[in-house]
């Protein structure tokens, strides 16, 4: 089952836009959305958008989540030192009745 | 609203374990429900997931036919039968809620297979 495709790692800078991407297909992706989620060193992950690019309780405004064909988008407006952290994309895949999951993209504020 | 999940530890290759995953605070029998996996340094690996009513249940092509996905609404208990265990299935075992997406996640347990 492949996954997702997500670039391995994204720097930027303090306060400035980090754009994350996430690159499937028209089976997951492109049809049923993506998922998107952040995970601390150490600790479980946190949905910060749903498939529906809704944002649950309690996620930051500066999280916001896109799609356009079968990439789909997570943009942080703001970076804060505590958005270093990995990212990881999401999608249900109809055709193949799994769940997949990008590889992951580590993000360093620097 | 909390998942716990229990049952890990280090087992043999070729052995079973068999984890659960103890919900509260919301109506669990509502809910489709997931198991991931994390291996040590590695990104996220969805493992299966079962409907609300313990009808439909998918799994991850790797798990198919040795991993068993099962609910007891009554005492609202996720589980995951792993049978005939390989040192690649170390990882932290998540369960998850669905709602849209994996809205509610378990602290994870860790399981080790090694001789």
């Amino acid at each position: 089952q492949a996954g997702l495709t997500q670039p391995p790692s994204v720097s930027k800078d303090l306060r400035q836009t980090a754009t994350l991407t996430c690159t499937g297909n028209s089976n997951n992706v492109g049809n049923q959305g993506a998922a998107w989620l952040q995970q601390h060193q150490g600790h479980p992950p946190k949905l910060l958008s749903d498939r529906k690019n809704k944002r649950p309780s309690g996620i930051s405004e500066r999280f916001s989540a896109s799609r356009s064909g079968n990439t789909a988008s997570l943009t942080i407006t703001g970076l804060q030192v505590e958005d270093e952290a990995d990212y990881y994309c999401s999608a249900w895949d109809s055709s193949l009745n799994v769940w997949v999951f990008g590889g992951g993209t580590k993000l360093t504020v620097l | 609203v909390q998942l716990v999940e229990s049952g890990g530890g280090v087992v043999q290759p070729g052995k079973s374990l068999i984890l659960s995953c103890a919900a509260s605070g919301f109506t669990f029998s509502s809910y489709t429900m997931h198991w991931v996996r994390q291996a040590p340094g590695k990104g996220l690996e969805w493992v299966a997931v079962i409907s609300y009513n313990g009808v439909f249940k998918y799994y991850a092509d790797s798990m198919k036919g040795r991993f068993t996905i099962s609910r007891d609404n009554s005492e609202n208990t996720l589980y995951l039968q792993m049978n005939s265990l390989r040192a690649e299935d170390t990882a932290v075992y998540y369960c998850a809620r669905e709602f849209s997406a994996f809205d509610i996640w378990g602290l994870g347990t860790m399981v080790t297979v090694s001789s």
